[in-house]
C-alpha cells in the first residue's frame, strides 16, 4: 500500500503560468517532507522540503504547501519555464531515516 | 568535489550474467541505499545501509545482494535470480536523522539485459 501517493502522472503548463503538483500521504508520523526534481537518465535533486511542524516553505520560484490535516502537499512553481521540464518526486521521511517517494509527476511546461 | 559517484553508467548483460553495479561517495555520509527506477513505478527501495557491515532489505530486495565493507563504498550485485532487471540503477546517500534527511544521489547507471 502506497505510503505517499502522487495522482497525477502528467502535468502540462504554458511557460510563465504556475504549475502546481501535488502530493498525498497515509504517515500522520513522517517528519519532513522533501521535493525531487529529475532530467532522464540523470539522478535526482532535491528542490525544496517542509518540516511536518509547518505549513510553507518559499525558496524563489518554487514554494511547498503542507495541509497536515488533509495529509496533502503541494509545490507552487511561479513562473514555470521550459527548463523546469522533468519530472517531480514527492518524498516523506519515515521513522527509519529512509525517503518513501511518490511515482512522480511529468510537468511539460511549454514555451 | 563531494558527491556520488555510479559506475558504469550503462551496463548491457546476458540473461544468467550476475553483474555488479558501483556506488562510492566522499561524503562521509553514514547511510547509503539503492533504488530501482522503471517507467511509471517511481523509486522503489532495493537495500540500504546506515553502518558499516549491516544493512537492510527494502521493497524490493529479491534478486539483489549488497556489502558495505567500507563506509565510503556500497556496491549492488544484480543476480540471475531477479526475474526483470533491466531498470535504471540509483545509489544514494545522507546523513541519518540529520536535518531533513535529504538524500543526495548519483547520476545513475542503466542496466540492460539482452
Amino acid at each position: 500500500d502506497q505510503q505517499v501517493k502522487q495522482n497525477s502522472p502528467s502535468l502540462s503548463v504554458q511557460e510563465g503560468r504556475i504549475s502546481i503538483l501535488n502530493c498525498d500521504y497515509t504517515n500522520s508520523m513522517f517528519d519532513y517532507f522533501l521535493w525531487y526534481k529529475k532530467y532522464p537518465a540523470e539522478g535526482p535533486t532535491f528542490l525544496i522540503s517542509i518540516s511536518s511542524i509547518k505549513d510553507k516553505n518559499e525558496d524563489g520560484r518554487f514554494t511547498v504547501f503542507l495541509n497536515k490535516s488533509a495529509k496533502h502537499l503541494s509545490l507552487h512553481i511561479v513562473p514555470s519555464q521550459p527548463g523546469d521540464s522533468a519530472v517531480y518526486f514527492c518524498a516523506a521521511r519515515g521513522s527509519q531515516g529512509n525517503l518513501i517517494f511518490g511515482k512522480g509527476t511529468k510537468l511539460s511546461v511549454k514555451p | 568535489d563531494g558527491g556520488i559517484t555510479q559506475s558504469p553508467k550503462y551496463l548491457f548483460r546476458k540473461e544468467g550474467q550476475n553483474v555488479t553495479l558501483s556506488c562510492e561517495q566522499n561524503l562521509n555520509h553514514d547511510a547509503m541505499y539503492w533504488y530501482r527506477q522503471d517507467p511509471g513505478q517511481g523509486l522503489r527501495l532495493i537495500y540500504y545501509s546506515q553502518i558499516v557491515n549491516d544493512f537492510q532489505k527494502g521493497d524490493i530486495a529479491e534478486g539483489y545482494s549488497v556489502s558495505r565493507e567500507k563506509k565510503e563504498s556500497f556496491p549492488l550485485t544484480v543476480t540471475s535470480a531477479q526475474k526483470n532487471p533491466t531498470a535504471f540503477y540509483l545509489c544514494a546517500s545522507n546523513r541519518l536523522l540529520a536535518g531533513t534527511g535529504e538524500l543526495f544521489f548519483g547520476e545513475g547507471s542503466r542496466l540492460t539485459v539482452l
